[in-house]
């Protein structure tokens, strides 16, 4: 089956700062990875996937690269905002099994 | 339209109540899913209906029971719950199998459940 590690948040960070956002996963097959973030009281909303070694996925600044060699998918951001404050979960899926890992809160002060 | 809708957004519902949660979508989705949800914590698997049959049961509990009237709604039905039961139940869609094929997920807002 699949697991998934998440650097445990939460993370506070100024406006502006560089963001990362580690994650690691063991899977069976080569799984598809997305990125899907939770905003507080929502359901959760896809932020951003990839589908292949070396794909790189990116969305509203956000971006992670799947690195099949050391099963990673790091999501990075160059400048944050207040609004991206949430929690980011990381999600590698194959055969309709989409496991989430722990969830990343991200708090971005003005 | 490209929403997943869930009602109602909030249940109370004592231990020896019998209840359901609905939710529907209109585009087209052929694999539908349950999921629940504590708080800080990540949304677990429950079920996966795939072409309006059930393909996937993480071995959930038999007081919770899903159903797939047809390919646009999947509803939960809940009896004689216990406290530990209470969190956010959220469904979700996708296009048809997921996985190597990069199909997302999208999800509802959930119904936040509270069993006393």
């Amino acid at each position: 089956g699949n697991s998934v590690t998440q650097m445990e948040g939460p993370v506070t960070l100024s406006e502006e700062a560089f963001l990362t956002i580690n994650c690691t996963y063991t899977a069976t097959g080569y799984p598809s990875l997305f990125w899907y973030v939770q905003y507080p009281g929502e359901g959760l909303q896809l932020l951003l996937k990839a589908t292949k070694a070396d794909d790189k996925g990116s969305n509203k600044g956000f971006e992670a690269t799947y690195r099949k060699e050391t099963t990673s998918f790091h999501l990075e951001k160059g400048s944050v905002q207040v609004s991206d404050s949430a929690v980011y979960f990381c999600a590698p899926v194959n055969f309709n099994k989409f496991y989430f890992g722990s969830g990343t809160k991200l708090n971005v002060k003005p | 339209d490209t929403e997943v809708t869930q009602t109602p957004k909030h249940l109370v519902m004592g231990m020896t109540n019998k209840k359901s949660l609905k939710c529907e979508q209109h585009m087209g989705h052929r694999a539908m899913y349950w999921y629940k949800q504590k708080a800080k914590k990540p949304p677990e698997l429950m079920f996966v209906y795939s072409y309006e049959k059930l393909s996937i049961n993480e071995s959930v509990p038999s007081r919770f029971s899903p159903e797939c009237p047809n390919s646009s709604l999947l509803n939960l039905h809940l009896h004689a719950l216990q406290p530990e039961d209470s969190a956010l139940y959220l469904c979700a869609s996708s296009q048809g199998e997921t996985g190597g094929f990069g199909e997302k997920l999208f999800f509802g807002s959930g119904t936040q459940l509270s069993v006393l």
